[in-house]
């Protein structure tokens, strides 16, 4: 049964480093791509970024230089950290598995989100 | 960065009543479309990938059509379960994006 769980701090402070980790269970990272996708409150949802089979990553050009998204196979886990936080960094924060078809990608398995806020 | 463009906001039906739910892209996408269903406090499931494919375990009064920029979501007769905000997402080029989003509610 895949799943996937993201952990992580639901409180960060201004200007520090969000850390973020998706583990996950019933598949193999070395099969499957993992991506990170964020919601502002119940808004329109963001795909920042995503950690591929073979452990290339690609980003959202918007999140410029601020995040990093790497991985350890041996524990299936895949993390994400962001730098520079501001508040508007505020949302809820999703890893979902991606599948690649003939029409692209798509997200079939979603992680249960973690919330977190940023605030002083 | 394609735009996803989706109508209406918000909408409510009545049970039994056929629902549609539309998504426009700003460049034809060719067919690399998908919907989403979110519950209030729970993560977006995938209904519909490749513009018209059911995904597994999803009821048969959804489906979906369209190609090139024009996209649609149709519930053919609404359930009580069927209340929740739907997304389209487009899966062709990075960065994907999805659509602001149509909240439906039961009448």
């Amino acid at each position: 049964q895949e799943q996937l769980k993201v952990s992580g701090p639901g409180l960060v402070q201004p200007s520090q480093t969000l850390s973020l980790t998706c583990t996950v269970s019933g598949f193999s990272l070395t099969t499957y791509s993992v991506h990170w996708v964020r919601q502002h409150s119940g808004k329109s949802l963001e795909w920042m970024g995503r950690m591929w089979s073979d452990g290339v990553t690609s980003y959202n050009s918007a999140f410029t230089s601020r995040l990093s998204i790497s991985r350890d196979t041996s524990k299936s886990q895949v993390f994400l950290k962001m730098n520079s936080l501001q508040t508007e960094d505020t949302g809820t924060y999703y890893c979902a598995r991606g599948r690649f078809t003939y029409f692209g990608h798509d997200f079939d398995y979603w992680g249960q989100g973690v919330m977190v806020t940023v605030s002083s | 960065d394609i735009q996803m463009t989706q109508s209406p906001a918000s909408l409510s039906a009545s049970l039994g009543e056929t629902v549609t739910i539309q998504c426009q892209a700003s460049e034809d996408i060719h067919s690399g479309l998908m919907w989403y269903q979110q519950k209030p406090g729970k993560s977006p499931q995938l209904l519909i990938f490749g513009a018209s494919r059911l995904q597994d375990g999803v009821p048969a009064r959804f489906s979906g059509s369209g190609s090139g920029t024009q996209y649609s979501l149709r519930i053919s007769s609404m359930q009580t379960e069927d209340e929740g905000i739907y997304f389209c997402q487009q899966g062709l080029k990075y960065p994907h994006t999805f659509g602001a989003g149509t909240k439906l509610e039961l009448k």
